[in-house]
């Protein structure tokens, strides 16, 4: 069964750039997408964007134009980098598995709070 | 991007009812491509549907999904009390996935 850890700095301030990392432990790195997460604190779920062994990804459009996605095959990581962040990017982060877009297992969530 | 607009926003029942929760997107679905999760407070999301209709692994019959095209429905037959949460339907059938935006589930 495929687990999902997940690091970062959990205090920006503005204009920063917000930088996750998630390890899959068990299970199979390729064949699946690996996507992140968000949600604010007291709201709903935002998909950020996923990436597969390949490199290949996709990105919310609301968000395309401040994130990167990439992949460490060897290491069986992903990462999440997003640049100029501002309050409204304060929120939980949650790295997840999806098989076929399906979100069939999540990491345990990093609150990343942008603040000056 | 496929909009989702769950009903109701706030839905409270008693232990031992039945729940219907209700998932709209504003065009088609492709192949059914919607997902049902589960969320308590502080905790990640949990996988409950996918493919409209498929349970995922270790979730109990109570719960069921149907539904096609535009209109999904999430069913619990029987609540328990560790079902009051957060519930949201999720869409995967474009390469931009979108979330509803919840409903919560009260004891009444």
């Amino acid at each position: 069964q495929v687990q999902l850890q997940q690091w970062g700095a959990g205090l920006l301030k503005p204009s920063e750039t917000l930088s996750l990392t998630c390890a899959v432990y068990g299970g199979s790195f390729s064949g699946y997408f690996w996507s992140w997460v968000r949600q604010p604190p007291g709201k709903g779920l935002e998909w950020i964007g996923e990436i597969n062994h390949r490199g290949t990804t996709n990105y919310n459009p609301s968000l395309k134009s401040r994130v990167t996605i990439s992949v460490d095959t060897t290491k069986k990581w992903f990462s999440l980098k997003l640049n100029s962040v501002t309050a409204a990017d304060t929120a939980v982060y949650y790295c997840a598995i999806n098989p076929g877009g399906e979100m069939a297992g999540w990491g345990q969530g990093t609150l990343v709070t942008v603040s000056s | 991007e496929i909009v989702l607009t769950q009903s109701p926003d706030t839905l409270s029942l008693s232990p031992g009812e039945r729940a219907t929760l209700s998932c709209r997107a504003s065009q088609s679905v492709s192949r059914n491509y919607l997902a049902w999760y589960q969320q308590t407070p502080g905790q990640a999301p949990r996988l409950l549907i996918y493919g409209a209709s498929s349970r995922a692994t270790g979730i109990p019959d109570r719960f069921s999904g149907s539904g096609s095209g535009t209109d999904f429905t999430l069913t619990i037959s029987r609540l328990e009390p560790v079902d009051f949460a957060v519930y949201y339907c999720q869409q995967y059938g474009t390469s931009s996935i979108t979330f509803g935006q919840g409903t919560r589930l009260e004891i009444k």
